[in-house]
């Protein structure tokens, strides 16, 4: 089965940039999508087929895909960004990345 | 606006059987397959099973395969994922999300199910 690795946390200065990879076995070729999850709250899509934003998603988050690692990108981080991030595809089943604690300091 | 709306939080002891609901409105239900996730207290998100409309079929997860039962009724527009006995692992916060292309877009409230006797 596909696999999907994220590093546990990843942390930013307030106003900075965070990048937060998601690495796969040539996920370049496949579409990745992203989700922010605030605690207690149900998880919320933030970039879907690699690079596209959601309706009322700030244009401060990015997404890139190729090779082996797609990357999510917030710019000017902001307290509110704190969250988990997974990344996910699909592979005949839906998979998850384990999640990655983003911490803005 | 889509929506998602989940059924509320159940306190169950071991050994009982559960069924809890997913109401989708604002699209068209049979047009996009619904997908159960499991997330335990303090963990990421696990997949448990999707329903694709067009055929009825369900896909499963080997994990949840024999445990779950995952059933649409589409004259009402809701989806039930259903235990025939249950245990203390089943603790837990339960997703349904509405699934197109591989993404789910939106995302039902969550429904905390706790197992203890």
């Amino acid at each position: 089965s596909y696999e999907l690795t994220q590093p546990l946390s990843v942390s930013v200065a307030l106003g900075q940039t965070a990048r937060i990879t998601c690495g796969g076995n040539n996920i370049g070729g496949r579409n990745v999508h992203w989700y922010y999850q605030k605690p207690g709250q149900a998880p919320v899509l933030v970039i879907y087929r690699d690079t596209n934003r959601p309706s009322g998603i700030p244009e401060r988050f990015s997404g890139s895909n190729s090779g082996n690692t797609a990357t999510l990108t917030i710019s000017r981080a902001q307290a509110g960004d704190e969250a988990d991030y997974y990344c996910q595809v699909w592979d005949s089943s839906v998979v998850f990345g384990g999640g990655t604690k983003l911490t803005v300091l | 606006e889509v929506r998602l709306v989940q059924s509320g939080a159940e306190l169950k002891e071991p050994g009982e059987s559960l069924r809890i609901s997913c109401q989708g409105s604002e699209y068209s239900f049979a047009t996009y397959w619904i997908t159960w996730v499991r997330q335990m207290p303090g963990k990421g998100l696990e997949w448990m099973g999707s329903f694709d409309p067009r055929d009825s079929y369900t896909y499963y997860s080997p994990s949840f395969q024999d445990h779950v039962t995952i059933s649409v009724d589409k004259s009402i527009s809701t989806s039930y994922l259903q235990w025939g006995s249950l245990t203390a692992s089943d603790t837990a916060t339960y997703y349904c999300a509405r699934q197109g292309g591989g993404v789910c877009d939106y995302w039902g409230q969550g429904t905390l199910v706790t197992v203890s006797s």
